[in-house]
């Protein structure tokens, strides 16, 4: 497609349930980024993925968290054993390779965000 | 460590223009965005300072400030559509040996008749 997909567009589920979220990145674009908007609150860093491989999961809040990239592609954010305070809005953004160049000119590395998914646990 | 401070709300009137600051302390600094996002939607993108001076985009404008740690968005003859939240967010190169966005809360304009 042409912009970022996200599903589901809406998640609700039982405490201590498992989810899966899935986002489906541009074309091309290489990195990949998920982050967490609460209500009211500015956008938190969860993960950067550049190719398949993951150098900064510093966001990721406890280890009941988990996400994976295959093929330089798809990823999917895994939430295990959910839990109230995970309710939220989880974004996915992807863009080009910082450094990259199309045409010529210098990628501002500018993160085209997907519309989110938002998780609301019982 | 990294801080973003922007007003958590706005009103302004139709036709009017309305300026949107964002202060920030960070290291490692590399520009500073401007999204656009309207309630329940994705984030867009508006605007890109990476040297100081305006950039003027049609009815917006952004400015930057690196000496002062401060930007700000301008909007012209404001719209009813431009009711949304405005996220500020520096590009700063971290540890990991990347880029990485860094996001104030955002600030929330409602632009009325």
């Amino acid at each position: 497609g042409a912009g970022v997909s996200q599903s589901p567009s809406n998640k609700v589920t039982e405490k201590g349930k498992d989810v899966e979220l899935r986002c489906d990145p541009i074309s091309g674009h290489t990195a990949l980024y998920w982050y967490r908007q609460s209500l009211g609150q500015g956008l938190e860093f969860l993960i950067y993925f550049q190719g398949n491989s993951a150098p900064d999961k510093s966001g990721l809040p406890s280890d009941r968290f988990s996400a994976e990239r295959t093929g330089g592609s798809v990823s999917t954010l895994t939430i295990q054993r959910t839990q109230q305070e995970d309710s939220a809005v989880y974004l996915c953004a992807s863009s080009l390779k910082e450094g990259s160049r199309t045409s010529g000119i210098l990628a501002k590395n500018i993160q085209y965000f997907g519309a989110g998914t938002r998780l609301s646990v019982l | 460590g990294q801080n973003i401070d922007q007003p958590t709300e706005m009103t302004a009137t139709e036709g009017a223009i309305v300026q949107i600051n964002c202060t920030y302390q960070t290291s490692g600094f590399n520009g500073l965005f401007w999204y656009q996002q309207h309630a329940g939607e994705a984030p867009t993108f508006l605007s890109y300072n990476v040297l100081d001076g305006l950039e003027e985009k049609g009815r917006f404008s952004s400015f930057l400030s690196r000496s002062k740690g401060y930007s700000y968005l301008l909007l012209k003859e404001l719209q009813m559509k431009d009711s949304a939240s405005y996220l500020c967010a520096v590009k700063a190169w971290v540890s990991g040996g990347y880029n990485k966005l860094i996001f104030g809360a955002g600030t929330r304009l409602a632009v009325h008749p």
